[in-house]
């Protein structure tokens, strides 16, 4: 089985523009969740997605949000990019609903804010 | 807010000895997850313990559930090389909504 991808794996972007990053879960895994990781903070969790609906929320702003298609795939967007908001953005998917299940991570997008 | 500390921060050993790293939180967990990262990579799952007072074992590394259900532990027995990385633990809250990473130990082996 093909594992989980995510595109692009590296983004420059200025402050103040948008981005969006996509994230294609492994077959038949309908759970996905989305990290940022940061040398200061660590590895924090954004949100999780399972059957299209946002099930577990983070302490991110607003400006973080995230869709999940009927193919499972999904979305991240932030908008109004700020420097701090450099990190290795990375998503995983898992078989069930739920934060209690084994997490395959994607090999991340680096995401570089000017 | 929850947090889950990891100590040590860093550990250097020799290859052959001993390591272990240490993951306490401020709330009770439901569950805990082990994560490894190689240098440049992506987490990768290693195992979960649920049980209070669980222990389990993978060849040279063994993990231990505190009785409390607030800490864990990863000892890894005679260190390789190929067991660099940093090594994370999560523990999971608030009804299995709430994942929390921890601080992460990085470990270096030298030959």
């Amino acid at each position: 089985k093909a594992g989980v991808t995510q595109t692009p794996r590296y983004l420059i972007k200025t402050r103040g523009q948008q981005v969006t990053l996509s994230c294609s879960p492994i077959s038949g895994h309908r759970s996905v969740s989305w990290y940022q990781q940061t040398p200061g903070q660590g590895l924090q969790f954004l949100f999780e997605y399972f059957s299209e609906t946002q099930r577990n929320k983070g302490n991110f702003p607003g400006r973080f949000s995230g869709r999940q298609f009927s193919n499972s795939r999904s979305e991240m967007n932030v908008s109004t990019l700020e420097l701090g908001d450099s990190a290795l953005y990375l998503c995983a998917s898992s078989l069930g609903s739920g934060l209690g299940y084994e997490q395959y991570f994607g090999p991340g997008t680096r995401l570089t804010v000017t | 807010g929850q947090q889950v500390m990891q100590i040590p921060q860093y550990q250097h050993v020799q290859e052959g000895e001993d390591f272990t790293t240490y993951c306490n939180s401020s709330t009770t967990l439901s569950n805990i997850q082990w994560y490894k990262q190689r240098p440049g990579g992506h987490p990768v799952f290693l195992i979960q313990l649920v049980k209070s007072g669980e222990v389990k074992k993978q060849k040279r590394l063994t993990f231990q559930f505190g009785e409390a259900k607030k800490n864990s532990s990863l000892h890894i027995t005679a260190t390789q090389t190929t067991d660099v990385g940093t090594y994370f633990c999560a523990g999971l809250t608030g009804g299995g909504n709430k994942l929390t990473f921890g601080t992460g130990t990085q470990l270096k082996v030298e030959l």
